[in-house]
């Protein structure tokens, strides 16, 4: 079965500190995607990120990035200078390489950046 | 309209009220998904259509009911529902996939939901 762990349930950080959100995933796949959505109070999924499990590489996006290892089985997401509008909770999420992309979702972090 | 929209965005209903939601996505895409979003449990996937044909009903109790007359709108329809529905329902779409079409993933995009009130 695939699970995907999102121990942090909420984080509050001040404007312009760095916040890392962590995901840990189980699966005994070993093709599979990670994501990484937001979702503002407006309520839509925003997507951010998409990794297969073939690409280790750390990626740079901004203020974002992420740390694939899957020696821990594990995909986790730093924001740099947080901002206000960076309020938001984000989920993982882990699908497999079925064809009909089922996304297994964590229960999400919610962060909160006061000014 | 652009991307994945959803009407209404919120709803309050009775326990024997039938009521539907509406999902309409503008993105060309040929798959549409169901979610349900409730307090402090993941999404959960309900159903999804690849190329109008549902593929996955993930034991979704029959009080709901999927429907997609075409590749853009899907509905989901309610009747005699519980409290314990009360969630944030979310459509999503993607691009179709072909049964063993290899190693493709095609990215889901959301709307921005209906909050569902069962009274």
């Amino acid at each position: 079965a695939q699970k995907v762990t999102q121990a942090q349930t909420e984080i509050s950080v001040v404007e312009k500190e760095d916040v890392t959100l962590d995901c840990v995933y189980e699966t005994r796949d070993t093709t599979y995607y990670l994501f990484w959505y937001k979702q503002p109070p407006s309520g839509e999924l925003v997507f951010l990120i998409r990794r297969n499990s073939f690409d280790e590489q750390n990626e740079i996006s901004g203020r974002y990035s992420w740390n694939f290892q899957k020696s821990t089985s594990s995909f986790n997401f730093t924001i740099t200078a947080s901002q206000v509008v960076d309020s938001a909770v984000y989920f993982c999420a882990l699908s497999l390489n079925t064809g009909f992309q089922k996304l297994v979702f964590g229960t999400g972090t919610r962060l909160l950046v006061s000014p | 309209e652009t991307g994945v929209t959803q009407t209404p965005r919120h709803l309050v209903m009775g326990m024997t009220n039938k009521k539907s939601l509406k999902c309409e996505q503008h993105l060309g895409h040929n798959a549409m998904y169901w979610y349900k979003q409730s307090a402090k449990k993941p999404l959960e996937l309900m159903f999804v259509y690849n190329f109008k044909e549902q593929t996955e009903n993930n034991s979704v109790p029959s009080r709901f009911s999927p429907e997609c007359p075409n590749s853009s709108h899907l509905f989901l329809h309610l009747h005699t529902l519980q409290p314990e529905d009360s969630a944030l329902y979310l459509c999503a779409s993607s691009q179709g996939s072909y049964r063993g079409s290899g190693s493709s993933y095609n990215e889901q995009f959301f709307g921005p939901g209906t909050r569902l009130t069962v009274l």
